[in-house]
């Protein structure tokens, strides 16, 4: 079935350090990787994604990498702030029958610490 | 811009009763998602609808239903509630369409939803 797993559940960096989140899925035909940092209180906030014909795209302080053989994708945080500490979620979509769902792993608790 | 809005933030609800949560989405955008997030875990996938249309459903029961508006925003309803149905329901919108590819979805606050 669709999964996607995401790792480590927990990860706690001093602030200038940089942070790593990985996941894997399960379903070969998924071709949307999002990733979301959700706030207490707050909805899930998109901060990058990425489609499978890519391989890597950045964004300021932020990259995701995605390897299809593998079905891993990661989220890379350099110079990290302690507004970076947040819940991060990745997920995997596939569109099909004119609809598409993501499947979000379990989340990573990142704390920045000063 | 105004994000996507859902009302109200917080609902006490008792075993039984029936709910209807409320989401808006942003502008032009004419495809909305519904979501469950129970505490400590990722968002599961409830419904997703275009043009007024169910185009796809994850795995809950009947008690849960939706619709979507000619204004594009939607409602979505559980009946008979059940202790497990203590959650946080979040709203997506997107450009999804038919034929678009993958479209990003953008998230609301959320209803959070309290069973007694």
């Amino acid at each position: 079935g669709e999964n996607v797993e995401q790792h480590p559940s927990t990860l706690s960096v001093q602030e200038g350090d940089s942070a790593v989140i990985k996941c894997t899925y399960s379903d070969s035909a998924s071709n949307y990787f999002p990733w979301y940092k959700q706030e207490l209180g707050k909805g899930p906030q998109l901060i990058i994604d990425i489609r499978s014909n890519v391989g890597e795209k950045k964004d300021q302080r932020i990259a995701v990498t995605l390897n299809k053989t593998a079905k891993h994708f990661s989220l890379h945080i350099t110079e990290t702030q302690p507004e970076d500490s947040a819940v991060y979620f990745c997920a995997a979509s596939i569109f099909s029958g004119g609809y598409n769902k993501l499947i979000f792993g379990a989340g990573t608790r990142l704390a920045v610490h000063p | 811009d105004a994000g996507v809005t859902q009302s109200p933030t917080h609902l006490i609800k008792t075993r039984g009763q029936h709910v209807t949560l409320r989401c808006s989405p942003i502008s032009g955008h004419k495809s909305v998602s519904w979501y469950q997030q129970v505490l400590g875990q990722g968002p599961q996938f409830i419904f997703q609808y275009y043009e007024k249309e169910e185009r796809g459903r994850g795995n809950f029961p009947d008690r849960f239903s939706a619709r979507q508006f000619p204004n594009y925003s939607s409602e979505l309803n559980v009946n008979a509630l059940l202790l497990g149905d203590s959650a946080l329901y979040l709203c997506a919108s997107s450009e999804q369409g038919r034929g678009y590819s993958n479209q990003p979805q953008h998230f609301g606050d959320g209803t959070r939803l309290s069973i007694l």
